[in-house]
């Protein structure tokens, strides 16, 4: 049973293009919400945080937005970069990130020229 | 400042072998996480500490894995008995009480 999830491996946007990806999730529990980024062979980079108690939490390019109600948040990143062409992904706790994270699939993001 | 430094950072090991791995955190950091990732899949959380308590373990696959922080600095994760089904990497994060983890560059271990 999934509790995080992202519907789409793969999304292909144009660069200087706004990219969105989405991440459900179905556990009403949690109350922090991550997005990291992922080269091969790397670890997860941190890109941006929400709290459970905020709908929107914005640092430079990267725009996270929660909606509580449809359990459902996003991450836009605007504009789009070459370098931005990685794995997405969405994670959330039920402890505000004092526990372990869930970790949704990912979605692989790649920026066309 | 030195992020999350993991070693070694890749395995190869014979089935039925035990092998260890190493996490050191960041320095002021007081929580440390143990992740797997298999291809495919996002990062599945297996236990952590805080300090050197391990305050969570049920998620441990087997009981053929453990890990210890003995002096609330640095961590190893051991797997006895090896399976072809324990090939992934291993992550290794950190954190300062609650709040964003910070991941190291995991171990990839691949059991022929």
């Amino acid at each position: 049973d999934q509790q995080v999830k992202q519907n789409s491996p793969s999304l292909s946007v144009q660069e200087g293009r706004i990219s969105i990806l989405n991440c459900d999730y179905t556990n009403s529990m949690f109350d922090y919400f991550l997005w990291y980024k992922k080269y091969p062979a790397e670890g997860p980079t941190f890109l941006i945080s929400i709290s459970s108690i905020k709908d929107k939490n914005e640092d430079g390019r990267f725009t996270v937005f929660l909606n509580k109600s449809a359990k459902h948040l996003s991450l836009h990143i605007v504009p789009s970069q070459p370098g931005d062409s990685a794995v997405y992904f969405c994670a959330a706790s039920d402890g505000g990130g004092a526990d372990g994270l869930t970790f949704g699939k990912g979605t692989h993001l790649i920026i066309q020229p | 400042d030195t992020g999350v430094s993991q070693n070694p950072r890749h395995k190869i090991t014979k089935r039925g072998q035990n092998v260890t791995f190493r996490c050191d955190p960041i320095s002021e950091h007081n929580r440390l996480y143990w992740y797997r990732q298999t291809l495919g899949q996002g990062p599945e959380f297996l236990t952590y500490f805080q300090n050197e308590a391990q305050l969570e373990k049920s998620r441990l696959l087997s009981d053929r894995f453990s890990a210890e922080r003995p002096k609330g600095s640095f961590s190893t994760l051991e797997i006895q008995r090896t399976e072809q089904g324990d090939s992934a990497m291993y992550l290794c994060a950190s954190s300062l009480g609650s709040g964003t983890h910070y991941f190291g560059p995991g171990t990839r271990l691949t059991v022929t």
